[in-house]
Formats: C-alpha cells, sequence, structure tokens
C-alpha cells in the first residue's frame, strides 16, 4: 500500500519569501500524486497534481511542484508567498489516475507572518 | 466548477443522539461519494465510499452500524452518526469524483462539518 510522509509539521515564513513544503511517498509503482490545501473551516482545494509527463508542475496559485523519483518525493515551492497562503496543506498518494483511496500526509501548517 | 457541499458546518449534540450530515453535488452527478474523518493535527482518515443504489463500503476498523451512509441519489450523500459519543467528536468531510484534465478524475472536497457531543 501507498503512504507519505510530510517531515514539516509546521512552518512559518515572511511574506514575500519563498516557500518549500516537504512531501515523501512511498510507492512500489509509479505514484500518481497531489497536493491540496486547506482554509481553516474549509474542505481541501486541489492545488496540482502530478500523474506522468513533465515532472515539474504548475498549480493553482502560483504553486509548483517537482516529481523526484529518485528521492520518492514531490515537494511544493512557491516563490513568493502571501499572507493568503496561510493554510494547511496535504500531499497525497494514489495508485492510479482514478484512485479514489488516497493517502493522505499529516499535513504542514504554513503560518505567514508580516 | 465543480462543488461539493455540505450542511451543516457545525453541530452540537449531546451524547446518545444522532446527527445527519448532508453532502450534495451542486452541479454535477456523483455516483460515488466519499467520507473522510479528519483529527486535529491529523490526516483525513477514509471511513467509507457512498455508491449510489447500493450499500456503502466501509474501511477497516469503522463500524457501519455507528455511521450510517445512505446514497439517496445521484447528487446526494448522508452520513449519520448514531447514538453520538464525545470520541465521535470530529471534522468530517465528503469528496466526489469530477472529470479532471487529461480524462483523469480528480477529487472535489466539501468544506467539511464539525461535530461535537457533549
Amino acid at each position: 500500500a501507498q503512504s507519505v510522509t510530510q517531515p514539516d509539521i509546521h512552518i512559518t515564513v515572511s511574506e514575500g519569501a519563498s516557500l518549500e513544503l516537504r512531501c515523501n511517498y512511498s510507492y512500489g509503482a509509479t505514484p500518481y500524486l497531489f497536493w491540496y490545501v486547506q482554509s481553516p473551516g474549509q474542505g481541501l482545494q486541489l492545488l496540482l497534481k502530478y500523474f506522468s509527463g513533465d515532472t515539474l508542475v504548475q498549480g493553482i496559485k502560483g504553486f509548483e511542484a517537482e516529481f523526484k523519483r529518485s528521492q520518492s518525493s514531490f515537494n511544493l515551492r512557491k516563490p513568493s508567498v502571501h499572507w493568503s497562503d496561510a493554510a494547511e496543506y496535504f500531499c497525497a498518494v494514489g495508485a492510479h489516475s482514478n484512485d479514489y483511496k488516497l493517502s493522505f500526509g499529516a499535513g504542514t501548517t504554513v503560518t505567514v507572518r508580516a | 466548477g465543480a462543488v461539493v457541499s455540505q450542511h451543516p458546518s457545525r453541530v452540537i449534540c449531546k451524547s446518545g443522539t444522532s446527527v445527519k450530515i448532508e453532502c450534495r453535488s451542486l452541479d454535477f452527478q456523483a455516483t460515488t461519494m466519499f467520507w473522510y474523518r479528519q483529527f486535529p493535527k491529523k490526516s483525513l482518515m477514509l471511513m467509507a465510499t457512498s455508491n449510489e443504489g447500493s450499500k456503502a463500503t466501509y474501511e477497516q476498523g469503522v463500524e457501519k452500524d455507528k455511521f450510517l451512509i445512505n446514497h439517496a441519489s445521484l447528487t446526494l450523500s448522508t452520513l449519520t452518526v448514531t447514538s453520538a459519543h464525545p470520541e465521535d467528536s470530529s471534522f468530517y468531510i465528503c469528496s466526489a469524483p469530477t472529470n479532471g484534465a487529461g480524462g483523469a478524475n480528480v477529487l472535489t472536497f466539501g468544506a467539511g462539518s464539525r461535530l461535537t457531543v457533549l
């Protein structure tokens, strides 16, 4: 079965600074990888996904993620954060493109300071 | 875009009572919906898969008699927490598959329902 580890529980970043959130997955075959964002009291919104092809994936809100098979990683990045990026971020992995039984990481809380 | 609506967003109930949470797909049909439970500072745990016109499929360790799921139509799934106890207090989230780019389905999530059992 697949699994996801998000090593950072909480990250604080200054507004305008760059952000990188780490995600490591465990899966024997080609994974299907997702990043979701959850604002307080809200459901999850899909930021981006990787199914195949270009390993650098662009998402919404200026986010991107890079799939590195050799490192079993799918780290999320944003060059310049905005105060509105303060939220909980979840990495998830599925076994195939229509696998809805995603395995989620424990999440990383991002705090943005002025 | 696709929207999944959950109601209520917050509910407080007394121990021993039952609580119903609704999940609706507003502008698309969903033959399948998923129910998750999220503990504080924890990831989402898939509880069950709700199937329109048939019984729900529960994940291992989830009590089907405690968490009743009904998929009454192509746009509505309900989760009923029966005889709720304080340990059932949690954030419950539903989701439904919607068509994404490349023909692959992605999940659209509801805003969640915060249940507090006193």
